[in-house]
């Protein structure tokens, strides 16, 4: 158990439409980063919030949008769904105020399968 | 652009034996490494960080660096049914603003 949670698990969705993403960070994390792994591919990087603000984004489209909320979970909302957007996704929570970065481990979420047909 | 690579696999290892899992990167200044375990369907889980030049050892574990050849390798000595899995090499955040990024990951089947 890694403190991070994501819901839903697993969701299906139709071409068009809209889905909402959500990850609780573990306690005392301050950042929460959020990636698409498509199937037998590695985790790509969408964006990242640290303390509220979005500091830094992937080559994703702007139909993904985040935010973060006061207590560090976050939201992934996908407009205009297509049938590619079809993969897990990742949050992973991490504190990026500690001194020394090169060693800080990000915990993952579960993730979110999201199929869309 | 950091890039990292790895073979996609299928490596098929017998049980018992030793599993080599090999990585490059592009970036010269990248100065340590994430070795994550995926089981299929689920989240990756770090298993190994490495940032010195050499062998790091954690139980059946070794992550090997060698910083002039820009190679990062993980090493699963008696390599057991459970090690079958996706192995992602990553390159951790340098700082506040940066991601960790992935290599595809290499897929490992131990045959018992």
């Amino acid at each position: 158990e890694t403190g991070v949670t994501q819901s839903p698990t697993h969701l299906i969705k139709t071409r068009g439409q809209q889905v909402t993403l959500r990850c609780s960070s573990q306690s005392g994390h301050n950042t929460v980063s959020w990636y698409q792994q498509a199937l037998g591919q590695g985790p790509q990087f969408i964006f990242q919030y640290y303390r509220e603000e979005e500091n830094g984004r992937g080559n994703f489209p702007p139909r993904f949008s985040g935010l973060q909320f006061p207590n560090y979970s976050s939201e992934l909302n996908v407009n205009a769904l297509e049938l590619d957007d079809s993969a897990l996704y990742l949050c992973a929570s991490s504190n990026r105020d500690r001194e020394i970065l090169v060693n800080t481990e990000a915990f993952f979420g579960q993730g979110t399968r999201l199929t869309v047909v | 652009q950091k890039e990292v690579e790895q073979n996609s696999g299928p490596l098929s290892v017998p049980e018992g034996a030793i599993a080599s899992l090999n990585c490059t990167y592009s970036d010269r200044g990248s100065q340590s490494f994430f070795w994550y375990r995926q089981y299929s369907g689920k989240s990756p889980e770090l298993i190994m960080f490495i940032y010195s030049n050499g062998d790091k050892e954690d139980g059946r574990f070794t992550a090997q660096l060698n910083k002039a050849s820009q190679y990062v390798s993980l090493l699963i000595r008696d390599s057991q049914p459970s090690d079958s899995a996706t192995y992602l090499c990553a390159v951790p955040p340098m700082n506040r603003d940066d991601k960790i990024i992935f290599g595809k990951g290499t897929r490992l089947h131990i045959l018992p």
